[in-house]
């Protein structure tokens, strides 16, 4: 069966520090993957979606970068935090269906 | 467009009654929807989908209503229960690769 693994699960990061978060998924192969943001108490936004092996969408202009250096592997990364980064950063895959599956999340505050 | 950003709307019933949670969508060439249930701190869950050419769907305890016309879609909980108290998300399928989310309603089920 497939699984999605996601962490740090929590982070707390000074203003001005990188960031770098990560995602793995198993049991599958050549999943979409996405990265979303979820700030406290409000719906889903996208940040970055990949279809493949080193090519990424970005769906919004803002201070973060995603990478996917493998096929299960999908990274979020940022050079410098801003205090409008903290969120709920959770990331998707999907296969040949139409249904994302979820990660369990990494919660990240800005201070 | 993507509604992200709102303050999530409410829901508050009784253990037991029936929970009908609505939400617009916007693309009227969507062809393939979705709702998902997001416990606090948790990854969203799929609950149930619907495609386009079918108006109802069925599943365990809940129903997807979907109105073309109006570009309306509605999940139905029978005999909610407290562990259905969570964020529900409505999604529409925007292109080949990717999800619109919606807003989100909060469910409050008292005992």
């Amino acid at each position: 069966s497939q699984t999605i693994h996601q962490w740090p699960a929590t982070l707390v990061q000074p203003v001005g520090s990188p960031l770098s978060l990560e995602c793995t998924v198993e049991g599958t192969s050549n999943p979409n993957l996405y990265w979303y943001r979820q700030a406290a108490g409000r719906g889903l936004q996208l940040l970055f979606y990949s279809v493949g092996i080193g090519q990424i969408s970005s769906e919004v202009p803002q201070n973060l970068s995603a990478s996917r250096p493998q096929d299960r592997q999908f990274i979020l990364s940022s050079k410098k935090l801003l205090l409008s980064d903290s969120g709920f950063y959770l990331c998707a895959w999907r296969d040949a269906g139409n249904e994302q599956f979820f990660g369990p999340g990494t919660r990240l505050t800005v201070l | 467009g993507e509604n992200v950003g709102l303050h999530l709307p409410t829901l508050s019933v009784q253990e037991g009654d029936n929970s009908i949670i609505n939400c617009a969508y916007s693309n009227s060439a969507s062809d393939y929807f979705i709702w998902y249930k997001q416990e606090s701190g948790k990854g969203p869950q799929f609950i149930i989908d619907i495609r386009s050419n079918m108006d109802k769907r069925q599943g365990q305890r809940v129903t997807v209503l979907l109105n073309k016309t109006v570009k309306h879609l509605s999940l139905q909980i029978a005999a909610t229960q407290p562990g259905d108290s969570a964020v529900y998300f409505c999604a529409e399928r925007a292109g080949f690769q990717k999800l619109v989310f919606g807003t989100g309603t909060r469910l409050l089920v008292s005992p």
